[in-house]
C-alpha cells in the first residue's frame, strides 16, 4: 500500500533559523512529487514538482530535494510570512491524476 | 485570486437540507477533482473527471453526488449529510491525463458545516 509520511508534524522557527521538512514515501512507482503550501481557511498553493531521484528546485527561501525514498523542503532564513502548513503529496504511475497526500507540517516562524 | 474559483466559501446546512457547491476553473484544463479536508486528516481524493466524464470516485458515500456538464464546471450535489460531513471541501483541476506536465491546481475551498 502506497504510503506518504511527513514529519515533523509541527515546527517552531525564529525567523532566520534555517531547518527542513522531511516527507518519506512508499509507492509503487513514482510519476511525482509535489510540494504545497497551505495558510489558514485557504487552498494548497503550489510550490513545485519533482520528478526523479536527484532532481532539486528552488523558490524564494524554499529549496526541494528529491532522494529514492524521500523529499526534503529545506527553508532558509525564513521570515514569518512562511508561516503554513506545508503538504507533500505523490502521484503514482499507475493512479495518472491522483495525489495521495501526507498530514503537513505546521511550521510557525516567530519574529 | 486563483485559476480556480469556488461558491460558496462558507455554508451551513441541516441534515435534511439539500445544496450545492461550485467550481469553476479558467485555466483550460481538462481534467477537475473534489477533494476533503477534515481536522487532522491528509486530503482525501473523492471523484475525478477528466473530459467530463468520471475516472474515479474513492468510494464516497451517495449522499455526495458530483456532476461534471463541461471541461470548466463542477458541481458537487449535497443532500442528507451527516456532522461528519463537515470539512473543507477543495475544488481542483489539471491538465488531462495524456500530459506529462499534470500538477493540480487547487481552489480556495468550500467550508461545509453540517448542524
Amino acid at each position: 500500500e502506497d504510503q506518504v509520511t511527513q514529519s515533523p508534524e509541527a515546527l517552531r522557527l525564529q525567523e532566520g533559523e534555517s531547518s527542513s521538512l522531511n516527507c518519506s514515501y512508499t509507492v509503487s512507482g513514482l510519476r511525482g512529487l509535489f510540494w504545497y503550501r497551505q495558510d489558514p481557511g485557504k487552498g494548497p498553493e503550489f510550490l513545485f514538482t519533482l520528478y526523479s531521484a536527484g532532481e532539486e528546485k528552488e523558490k524564494e527561501r524554499l529549496k526541494a530535494t528529491l532522494t529514492k525514498k524521500e523529499s526534503f523542503l529545506h527553508i532558509t532564513a525564513p521570515k514569518p510570512e512562511d508561516s503554513a502548513t506545508y503538504l507533500c503529496a505523490v502521484q503514482t504511475t499507475d493512479s495518472w491524476g491522483k495525489l495521495q497526500f501526507g498530514a503537513g507540517t505546521q511550521v510557525v516562524v516567530t519574529p | 485570486e486563483t485559476g480556480v474559483t469556488q461558491t460558496p466559501r462558507h455554508l451551513v446546512m441541516g441534515m435534511t437540507n439539500k445544496k450545492s457547491l461550485k467550481c469553476e476553473q479558467h485555466l483550460g484544463h481538462n481534467a477537475m477533482y473534489w477533494y476533503k479536508q477534515s481536522a487532522k486528516k491528509p486530503l482525501e481524493l473523492m471523484f475525478v473527471y477528466n473530459f467530463k466524464e468520471q475516472t474515479e470516485n474513492n468510494s464516497v458515500p451517495s449522499r455526495f453526488s458530483p456532476e461534471c456538464p463541461n471541461s470548466s464546471h463542477l458541481f458537487l450535489h449535497l443532500h442528507t449529510l451527516q456532522p461528519e460531513d463537515s470539512a473543507l471541501y477543495l475544488c481542483a483541476s489539471s491538465q488531462d491525463f495524456g500530459q506529462s506536465e499534470n500538477t493540480i491546481y487547487f481552489g480556495e475551498g468550500s467550508w461545509l458545516t453540517v448542524v
